[in-house]
């Protein structure tokens, strides 16, 4: 299984500042990577995916880059809606994984 | 587009079985895949399996495979999971969501199970 690992594990960032997620996968997954966004007591929703292609409705302050092995979620301006738990999730091989999350928290 | 209701929590012993329902609303039901992914308390995302409603056409990922039956009733949109057997690491969130081969949305609301003598 191809292995998806997250850093880190816990972000602390202020309303306003700029944040930035990774996603590492142990072989290449080439641009097949998903990114959702999950709320305490909510379902994940999907932000991202192709690595860099906004879902419907997500806010033109999240982009996302990378390609192969290492990725990365940037959110430009936090709003107080974005603080949150974020997961990649690689869809080039069976059986489709997932990273750990990421905790983004007020700081 | 699709949406998906799940069944209630449920609270079940080990060692009993449980049925657990993903409903379809929308017209594309049976021409997307739809997945199971379980959620342990506190924990990351795994993907269980998928199936295609139009032709039942099942894949599961090794780690769950023999543990759990997914299935489809598509007269009524409806997807299930199945336990014969519980036990007490099935406690956990279960969502289903569309999307099989790739990303995944849009997603149930979740299923809380919970298996506790």
């Amino acid at each position: 299984d191809i292995v998806m690992t997250q850093s880190p594990a816990t972000l602390s960032v202020s309303p306003g500042e700029g944040a930035t997620l990774s996603c590492r996968a142990s072989q290449t997954v080439t641009s097949s990577l998903a990114w959702y966004q999950q709320k305490p007591g909510q379902a994940p929703r999907l932000l991202m995916y192709g690595a860099s292609t906004r879902a419907t409705g997500t806010p033109a302050r999240f982009s996302g880059s990378g390609s192969g092995t290492d990725f990365t979620l940037t959110i430009s301006s936090l709003h107080s809606e974005d603080f949150a738990v974020y997961f990649c999730q690689q869809y080039k091989s069976w059986p489709l994984t997932f990273g750990q999350g990421t905790r983004l928290e007020i700081k | 587009e699709v949406q998906l209701v799940q069944s209630g929590a449920e609270v079940k012993k080990p060692g009993e079985s449980l049925k657990i329902t993903c409903q379809g609303f929308g017209n594309t039901f049976t021409a997307a895949w739809i997945a199971w992914v379980r959620q342990m308390p506190g924990k990351g995302l795994e993907w269980m399996g998928i199936i295609y409603p139009g032709d039942s056409d099942t894949r599961y990922n090794p780690s769950f495979q023999g543990q759990v039956t997914i299935s489809v009733d598509k007269s009524i949109s409806a997807v299930y999971l199945q336990w014969s057997r519980l036990k007490a690491s099935d406690t956990a969130m279960y969502y289903c969501a569309i999307g099989g081969l790739n990303w995944l949305a849009p997603w149930g609301q979740g299923t809380q199970v919970t298996v506790s003598s």
